[in-house]
């Protein structure tokens, strides 16, 4: 059974700094993972789709690495903004268009 | 994009009553979408699979006869919660991808979610 961590639980940055976002899969046998972003009380944004046989998405001021030999991928978020504040989540996509998601990291960006 | 609309946003019911939720694909259509449930400060938890045409498929341990699915067309699944107990109070998010001409590479877009609070 795929389970799926993300550390850390809860981030607090200043603004202007890099945000570094982990997670971490059991099964590497995977057909794409996804970060996603959820404000409080709303649905889910997508915000990069990595492929099992890519190691990278970019988008803007995101960057998601896929290592599937290792079970990790990471986001990384340049210069935070305050509007960056969120929870971030990664989910990782196997047969039949299933999705398990990791916990989340809450995001705080001050300004 | 694609756009995925839920409804309705909140809702507050009575224990005992039973609560429709809708989830529709707006520019795209659908033959599978996904129920997913989120309890406070927990991640999500996928519930059901939603099949255009036929009966859903049920995660393990997920009442289907408390949480009937419905997918009667390719834009348009509920999810019906009966007899709504307190416990059954969560945040409710649907799902769809754009299968056409896309196979695996397209994203899954999720509504809003619907609150439910059953008093």
């Amino acid at each position: 059974k795929q389970e799926v961590t993300q550390i850390p639980a809860a981030l607090s940055v200043p603004e202007g700094e890099n945000l570094v976002l982990n997670c971490s899969f059991t099964d590497s046998a995977i057909y794409n993972l996804q970060w996603f972003r959820q404000d409080p009380g709303k649905g889910l944004t997508s915000l990069l789709l990595i492929q099992s046989s890519q190691r990278e998405q970019t988008s803007g001021r995101l960057n998601a690495s896929l290592d599937k030999s290792s079970g990790r991928s990471t986001l990384y978020i340049a210069a935070s903004q305050p509007g960056d504040s969120a929870t971030y989540l990664c989910a990782v996509g196997a047969a039949g268009n299933k999705l398990t998601f990791g916990g989340g990291t809450r995001v705080l960006v001050k300004p | 994009g694609a756009v995925v609309s839920q409804h309705p946003s909140r809702v507050i019911c009575k224990s005992g009553t039973s609560v429709k939720i809708e989830c529709r694909s707006l520019d795209f259509q659908a033959t599978t979408m996904f129920w997913y449930r989120q309890f406070p400060k927990q991640s999500l938890m996928l519930m059901a699979t939603s099949n255009e045409g036929s009966k859903a498929t049920y995660e393990q341990g997920v009442e289907k006869d408390k949480f009937l699915i419905n997918h009667a067309s390719l834009t348009l699944s509920t999810l019906t919660v009966t007899s709504a107990h307190p416990e059954d109070s969560s945040f409710y998010i649907c799902s769809a991808r754009n299968w056409v001409g896309t196979g695996n590479t397209s994203p899954l877009h999720f509504g809003n979610g619907t609150r439910l609070t059953v008093t």
